[in-house]
């Protein structure tokens, strides 16, 4: 058990909703990053937040968008759905920056 | 561009034989080293990691050495178990985030 929690573990929904998903992350760690994984593209990271801020971007769509809360965890909104989204979202946390990251057990979508 | 190339998987072993998982990467400076591993259906867990030259990393049996002559950070274990069956992935710390490549299939048979 890494420490980083996510929900919900699974997601169905259909093209063109929306969906948020959930992070929470290591007891003291500031950073949270997301991460898609699918079979054609692989781990891709998407984005970083740091103590609340934006850090740095991915490969993160415009229809997806982030947020870390005071209280540090973080929601990961993606909306428009489409196909090509089902994916597994990883989210990862650091006690810094950048530095080794503890990885959530993920959140699995399924668009149909 | 900044990269990771890991060997082509699935790599397919009977227990008790020696395990290597090559990695290279291409980065500018010296990134940090990991090994993380997925076991089916799970997120990813640190394995191991490297931060400089010549270091060792070594966790569960399994252990890396960070060559920076060869830009390289391979996987090693002496006996591989069924229990060792996962896809490992070797990322490094990039300017933004974690760097992956596209992960090797384990399949370690009894």
């Amino acid at each position: 058990d890494s420490g980083v929690t996510q929900t919900p573990k699974h997601l169905i929904t259909a093209t063109g909703q929306r969906v948020t998903l959930r992070c929470s992350p290591r007891s003291g760690d500031l950073s949270v990053y997301w991460y898609q994984q699918s079979l054609d593209q692989g781990l891709q990271f998407l984005i970083q937040y740091y103590n609340g801020e934006e850090r740095a971007k991915g490969n993160i769509l415009e229809r997806f968008s982030a947020q870390q809360f005071p209280d540090l965890h973080s929601e990961l909104n993606l909306s428009s759905l489409e196909l090509g989204d089902s994916a597994l979202y990883f989210c990862a946390s650091s006690p810094l920056a950048i530095e080794t990251q503890y990885f959530g057990p993920g959140t699995r979508l399924l668009v149909l | 561009g900044n990269s990771v190339t890991q060997m082509e998987g699935p790599v397919t072993l009977s227990e008790e034989a020696f395990l290597t998982i090559n990695c290279t990467y291409t980065a500018t400076g010296y990134p940090s080293l990991f090994w993380y591993v997925q076991y089916p259906g799970e997120g990813l867990q640190l394995l191991l990691k490297a931060t400089k030259a010549d270091d060792k990393g070594s966790n569960k049996g399994f252990e890396a050495t960070y060559r920076k002559e060869t830009t390289s950070f391979h996987l090693e274990k002496g006996s591989v178990q069924v229990s060792d069956s996962a896809v490992y992935f070797c990322p490094y710390t990039g300017r933004r985030a974690l760097t992956f490549g596209s992960g090797t299939r384990l399949q370690v048979q009894p």
